[in-house]
């Protein structure tokens, strides 16, 4: 069974800080998606990793998948109270089935 | 197409009366997804289909679940004699295979009384 974890479950930070997030698993994925969610809505895509090593960026966040694409961390440079959300990461199985970890709850403190 | 349309928005059912919820895929997506998600806690895949073909149903789903896409398209998640425990955001995502990304619909959230 393939299964992901993250890292830390629980963040509260202040304003203007750095922080980075984790996703790890045993398995190899195919692919990794970060999504954010907000409270009573579906998650919302961020990114999509697919290659080992790879790094993207968007604006303040960077996305990164590890070599052997069994793990990925998320970077956020100076936080702001507008990222305040869950975060998921997400994997895609060899038959296409996607996969979640719990999250990571982030609070961005003004 | 706006994305993916999951109706209702909320339910509050009585524990054992039985509920249906719609999901309308984005267009040409032949991958959809169900998941269930309790309060601060990652999406709990329930099952898939590609087309109408279901591909996989969670072990942890009881026979009270059952899920169809008839024709391809969109799709119903029906849970009989409902229990306070199915009390939980119902989502539902689509894709297409050679893509990587699932597109998640805002959910039916799911109150049992």
């Amino acid at each position: 069974t393939q299964l992901l974890e993250q890292s830390p479950q629980f963040l509260s930070i202040q304003e203007g800080e750095n922080l980075t997030v984790y996703c790890n698993s045993s398995s190899v994925f195919s692919s990794l998606q970060w999504y954010r969610q907000e409270p009573g809505e579906g998650p919302v895509l961020l990114v999509t990793v697919v290659t080992g090593g790879e790094v993207k960026k968007l604006k303040r966040l960077t996305f990164q998948f590890g070599d052997a694409r069994k793990d990925s961390s998320l970077h956020i440079t100076a936080a702001q109270p507008g990222d305040t959300g869950l975060y998921l990461c997400a994997g895609k199985t060899s038959y296409d089935k996607v996969i979640f970890g719990p999250g990571t709850s982030l609070s961005v403190i003004p | 197409d706006t994305g993916v349309s999951q109706d209702p928005r909320h339910k509050i059912t009585k524990r054992g009366q039985n509920v249906t919820f719609r999901c309308d895929p984005i267009s040409e997506h032949n991958r959809l997804y169900w998941y269930r998600q309790t309060l601060g806690q990652g999406p709990e895949f329930l099952t898939y289909f590609q087309n109408e073909a279901q591909l996989e149903k969670s072990r942890l789903l009881s026979d009270r679940f059952s899920a169809e896409r008839p024709k391809g398209s969109f799709s119903t998640l029906e849970i009989q004699r409902t229990e306070q425990g199915d009390s939980a955001m119902y989502l539902c995502a689509s894709s297409l295979p050679r893509y990587t990304e699932a597109f998640f619909g805002q959910g039916t959230r799911l109150t049992v009384v």
